[in-house]
């Protein structure tokens, strides 16, 4: 176990629809990082914070948009769902920036 | 742009036998190399890693090898057993705050018993 906690585990939409991915790092870890895992894309950086600024932003979206709270979880929204968008969605957190990653076990989103 | 090229995309072993999957990177900054084990229904876990200041790094049965005039670094599994099916990746990044690992595209490895 990683310590790392995602909910839910499964989320099935509609197309156009928005939802809203929870991660909760493990404790004490300040950096939280989104991921997204898809067949074709394989596993694409979105964007990362640490003790709640973000640091640096990957191939997000401008569809989608995260945050991360005083308490350190961090909630990654998805809006204008597409087809396209359906994916494994993971979250990982770090104490430090360069400490190792410690990865959640994923949110497999559907969008129908 | 960052690239990483991970080879072969998928690997079958007997047990017993020595897996071996290769990483090759572009971007000479990189100044740590991990490889990270994805079981499924699982997030990436961290492996194994090492830093440019060594050219191997052995941990049980899993070593990597890292060749920085090539650009290349390696996954050594010996006596691989069927519980080491899973996809592998490397992950090779930039020590600092911004921190945006590129995973490679993934192996998966099957080790038949």
């Amino acid at each position: 176990d990683s310590g790392v906690t995602q909910t839910p585990k499964h989320l099935i939409t509609a197309t156009g629809q928005r939802v809203t991915l929870r991660c909760s790092p493990r404790s004490g870890d300040l950096s939280v990082y989104w991921y997204q895992q898809s067949l074709d894309q394989g596993l694409q950086f979105l964007i990362q914070y640490y003790n709640g600024e973000e640091r640096a932003k990957g191939n997000i979206l401008e569809r989608f948009s995260a945050q991360q709270f005083p308490d350190l979880h961090s909630e990654l929204n998805l809006s204008s769902l597409e087809l396209g968008d359906s994916a494994l969605y993971f979250c990982a957190s770090s104490l430090r920036t360069v400490s190792p990653l410690h990865f959640g076990n994923g949110t497999r989103l559907t969008v129908t | 742009q960052q690239q990483v090229k991970q080879s072969p995309q998928s690997l079958i072993v007997q047990k017993g036998g020595i897996s071996i999957i290769n990483c090759a990177y572009e971007n000479t900054a990189f100044d740590y190399f991990p490889w990270y084990q994805q079981f499924p229904g699982k997030g990436p876990a961290l492996l194994i890693a090492i830093r440019p200041d060594v050219s191997e790094k052995k941990e049980g049965r899993f070593t990597i090898s890292f060749n920085k005039s090539a650009k290349q670094f390696s996954l050594h599994i010996m006596d691989s057993q069927p519980g080491d099916s899973a996809t592998y990746f490397c992950a090779p990044e930039v020590s600092g705050s911004a921190r945006q690992l590129t995973f490679g595209s993934g192996t998966q490895l099957t080790v038949l018993p």
